[in-house]
């Protein structure tokens, strides 16, 4: 069974541009959901979706959006990027409770 | 103050020793409790997944969760050089709720 796959895995931007990255979750799952890694602050919950609507929402600005196909296959969005924005942003699937699965994720590098 | 706190180590051990590492949370009303392990430029994998006090043992890995003193840990037994990675620990209120990470504990195994 092929697990998340996230693209791109490495993606560099420039403040104030936006960026899109794209996850398929694994074959059956209805839940995905959005993380940003950094060093300092660890993992930090973007938001979920599930069956194509928003199911929980974490502490971003509105810059960060995502948004979920019907297939289950999931984008997140961050516009008018800043520098703190630098991250690797990981999805997770599930098939709708329990244990999420992690993608490789995509590391964003804004200059 | 955050949900779920981790010492971030690094931590590191000679081959062959037990490792723990442990979490602590803030809100007693949390149920689930899961552990991850993060190799270098790889998304996280999830280790034990358990909802209840007590021991979770999976091979050389016990998870050990203590409800009354909201503490949370991992054992690692016989530890290994491939067990050289960030182990992190996460926390749900209910099992289809957001889960809140730990920064992560940085573990190098030494042969």
């Amino acid at each position: 069974k092929a697990g998340v796959t996230q693209t791109p895995r490495y993606l560099i931007k420039t403040r104030g541009q936006q960026v899109t990255l794209s996850c398929s979750p694994i074959s059956g799952h209805r839940s995905v959901s959005w993380y940003q890694q950094t060093p300092g602050q660890g993992l930090q919950f973007l938001f979920e979706y599930f069956s194509e609507t928003q199911r929980n929402k974490g502490n971003f600005p509105g810059r960060f959006s995502g948004r979920q196909f019907s297939n289950s296959r999931s984008e997140m969005n961050v516009s008018t990027l800043e520098l703190g924005d630098s991250a690797l942003y990981l999805c997770a699937s599930r098939p709708s409770v329990g244990e999420l699965f992690f993608g490789e994720g995509s590391r964003l590098t804004v200059l | 103050q955050k949900e779920v706190e981790q010492d971030p180590g690094p931590l590191s051990v000679p081959e062959g020793a037990i490792v723990s590492l442990n979490c602590t949370y803030s809100n007693s009303a949390f149920q689930y409790f899961m552990w991850y392990r993060q190799y270098s430029r790889k998304g996280p994998e999830l280790l034990m997944y358990t909802y209840s006090s007590g021991n979770k043992e999976d091979g050389r890995f016990t998870a050990q969760v203590d409800k009354s003193s909201k503490y949370i840990s991992l054992f690692i037994r016989d530890s290994q050089p491939s067990d050289s990675a960030t182990y992190l620990c996460a926390i749900a209120l209910y099992e289809g709720g957001q889960f809140y990470f730990g920064t992560g504990t940085s573990l190098t195994v030494i042969p």
